[in-house]
């Protein structure tokens, strides 16, 4: 079986502070580790995976992750957020023995002030 | 190109009526997955389609529910009966089939389902 949890269900950031979204996933084998962003009523949008590659991942947006194997985290960061960035972030994570069925996280929602 | 689209973007019914979501999926993906996000949680899986088959459809919470895919692209989720609990999102993603768990799902923007 896999899950996922993100550790905060809110955050709140100014504009041009760094940006964490923490997440931990639990997995009997090698997962894939994706962070999906969803803006208010828009479609779910891929912002990075990890796929046994590189442990540092770089997406769009300017947003990375690393994954720690050892902590079994796959944290989200960004060095300085933008109004843009508010929205709702999903951290995911799949298994090729499970059909690569997406099993989500509970989201964390973050909130930009200027 | 064209993305994943959904149809309807809203439907609302009654309590004890059935409803069909459709789902168009990008051309060329072979893989089609369908998600429930209900209010202010992540998306569940429902059920996956590998070409014109359901792979898994451990997902779908009961018999009222059901998906086919007849020709291999687009896909029908239909649901009997609706109860008031099925009022969610209802996401559809399609992707390609490498065969090696780290295809990208590309997401439609949903229909929302209301019950009454």
């Amino acid at each position: 079986a896999q899950s996922v949890t993100q550790l905060d269900s809110h955050v709140s950031v100014s504009e041009g502070t760094p940006v964490l979204l923490r997440c931990n996933y639990s997995s009997s084998y090698s997962p894939s580790l994706f962070w999906y962003v969803q803006h208010p009523n828009k479609g779910l949008q891929l912002l990075l995976k990890y796929t046994s590659a590189a442990t540092l991942v770089k997406g769009i947006n300017g947003f990375e992750a690393e994954f720690k194997k050892s902590e079994t985290s796959f944290h989200l960061t960004k060095p300085s957020a933008h109004m843009s960035d508010a929205a709702e972030y999903f951290c995911v994570v799949s298994l090729l023995a499970a059909g690569n069925k997406l099993t989500f996280g509970g989201g964390t929602r973050v909130l930009v002030k200027p | 190109g064209a993305g994943v689209s959904q149809t309807p973007s809203n439907k609302v019914t009654e309590k004890g009526k059935y409803v069909e979501l459709r789902c168009d999926p990008i051309s060329g993906h072979t893989a089609l997955y369908w998600y429930r996000q209900s209010l202010g949680q992540g998306p569940e899986f429902l059920i996956y389609f590998q070409g014109t088959g359901a792979a898994d459809d451990s997902g779908l919470p009961n018999d009222r529910f059901f998906a086919v895919r007849p020709e291999g692209s687009v896909s029908t989720l239909k649901i009997q009966r609706t109860e008031r609990g099925d009022s969610a999102v209802y996401l559809c993603a399609s992707s390609t089939h490498s065969g090696s768990g780290t295809d990208t799902q590309y997401f439609g923007p949903g229909t929302r389902l209301t019950v009454l």
